[in-house]
């Protein structure tokens, strides 16, 4: 079993949409990082967090440290948002675990 | 503003030759991180480098070769010896203490043909 779970692991979605990603770990972390990745690979950092709520424009990224677990929320999805979304935590052994990804498609 | 440069974005090479990846950061960070994501896994650790002329085999090191003179930079050399070279190789960086988080640079997309 992955120390990172995502899920789904597909999203489809059409234009406007409200979006949720999930991620789940099983180990103790410091640090939860969430990226974008493009069609043609480039990463983007998103969010990094250690305990509550970050928004940035429509995106919102939560994280409940008790049950690890995090969520991160597209609101009003549009298709410029298609792209892979990771999830990774910085581990209390200081290590960097990734999970495997969630691509989202948004239809117009 | 600070950050990781990795260049180039994307790179084709003949089977047989090495290549070496670029990735410098501006952000006075200790540690840096080579990870390679192959399409359906997620990123696996290469190599990775605590502190200047020091650095350590991750999960996946073999063909693969690092060096750190400098703390702003930490090339990655794919060499002859790595079976399957075609992938996505991601640097990062972070300060030293685990309260700090990563910084990543934006990748690069290797192709041998």
């Amino acid at each position: 079993k992955n120390e990172v779970e995502q899920s789904p692991q597909n999203l489809t979605a059409q234009e406007g949409e409200f979006i949720t990603i999930n991620c789940s770990y099983s180990v103790g972390i410091s640090a939860l990082h969430w990226l974008q990745q493009h069609p043609g690979g480039g990463i983007v950092s998103l969010f990094m967090l250690s305990s509550g709520k970050k928004k940035h424009g429509r995106l919102i990224a939560t994280i409940n440290i008790q049950e690890k677990h995090s969520s991160l929320h597209i609101t009003a999805s549009h298709p410029r948002d298609s792209a892979v979304y990771i999830c990774a935590v910085r581990s209390d052994t200081d290590k960097l675990i990734f999970g495997t990804g969630t691509r989202l498609q948004v239809f117009p | 503003d600070g950050g990781i440069t990795q260049s180039p974005k994307y790179l084709f090479r003949k089977e047989g030759q090495n290549v070496t990846l670029s990735c410098e950061q501006n952000l006075n960070h200790d540690a840096m991180y080579w990870y390679r994501q192959d399409p359906g896994q997620g990123l696996r650790l290469i190599y990775y480098s605590q502190i200047v002329n020091d650095f350590q085999k991750g999960d996946i090191a073999e063909g693969y070769s690092v060096s750190r003179e400098k703390k702003e930079s930490f090339p990655l050399t794919v060499t002859s010896a790595q079976k399957n070279p075609t992938a996505f190789y991601l640097c990062a960086s972070t300060p030293r203490g685990r309260r700090y988080g990563y910084t990543f640079g934006s990748g690069t997309r290797l192709t041998v043909v």
